[in-house]
């Protein structure tokens, strides 16, 4: 089946940096990817919608300058953190829209886990 | 009113047991119903789909799904140790939007 690979799987930045999340379609073309948030023992959070060549669109109340997405290509699509905070420490999801025996179902990366320090 | 409304547990069985998880929503426009399990610290992996009503079997797993109730359920049969995880439900009225539940986390005891 579809795999997504996510990459790092943990990160650990001080405040103040930047950090860049990679999401890569494997054996696939991935024109939309997710990018979502989750806080401990709560749901996923759509941050945003990532579509290859053209701009991310953001959910409401997610900040566009400071969560940059990039989908450059049709496999690989960056989530980077700019100027992170303590804040933003969470686990970061990605997911690529697949088709799977008839029916649209999401795939998605192992996560990444941002701790701001 | 949420889009998706799950019951997030936790669920504490013995192994062995039958588990049943359900989910409710308000979109009468919702088609395909997804089940993810979740590992710790892991990103979530597709355990069932769903299109329409009906019911959908896979090993242990039974996907179930009322749309007359806005209604879906997942049975798992024999549970095991290795079922311990967090399990989502989510639902797509076109396949291109995603709607998550909270999650119901299961625990089950050796």
């Amino acid at each position: 089946g579809a795999v997504v690979s996510q990459h790092p799987s943990w990160v650990i930045c001080k405040s103040g940096t930047s950090v860049k999340i990679e999401c890569r379609s494997l054996d696939f073309q991935a024109t939309t990817m997710f990018w979502y948030r989750q806080f401990p023992k709560q749901s996923l959070m759509l941050m945003a919608t990532s579509n290859e060549g053209s701009k991310a669109t953001y959910e409401q109340g997610v900040e566009k300058d400071k969560f940059l997405i990039n989908h450059a290509s049709l496999t690989l699509s960056t989530l980077t953190v700019t100027s992170a905070h303590p804040e933003d420490s969470s686990f970061y999801i990605c997911s690529a829209d697949t088709f799977d025996s008839g029916a649209n179902v999401l795939t998605f990366g192992a996560g990444s886990r941002l701790t701001v320090l | 009113q949420k889009e998706v409304e799950q019951d997030p547990g936790p669920l504490s069985v013995p192994e062995g047991a039958i588990v049943s998880l359900n989910c409710t929503y308000s979109n009468s426009a919702f088609q395909y119903f997804m089940w993810y399990r979740q590992y710790s610290r892991k990103g979530p992996e597709l355990l069932m789909y769903t299109y329409s009503s009906g019911n959908k079997e896979d090993g242990r797993f039974t996907a179930q799904v009322d749309k007359s109730s806005k209604y879906i359920s997942l049975f798992i049969r024999d549970s095991q140790p290795s079922d311990s995880a967090t399990y989502l439900c989510a639902m797509s009225p076109t396949g291109n939007q995603f709607y998550f539940g909270t999650g119901t986390s299961l625990t089950v005891i050796p």
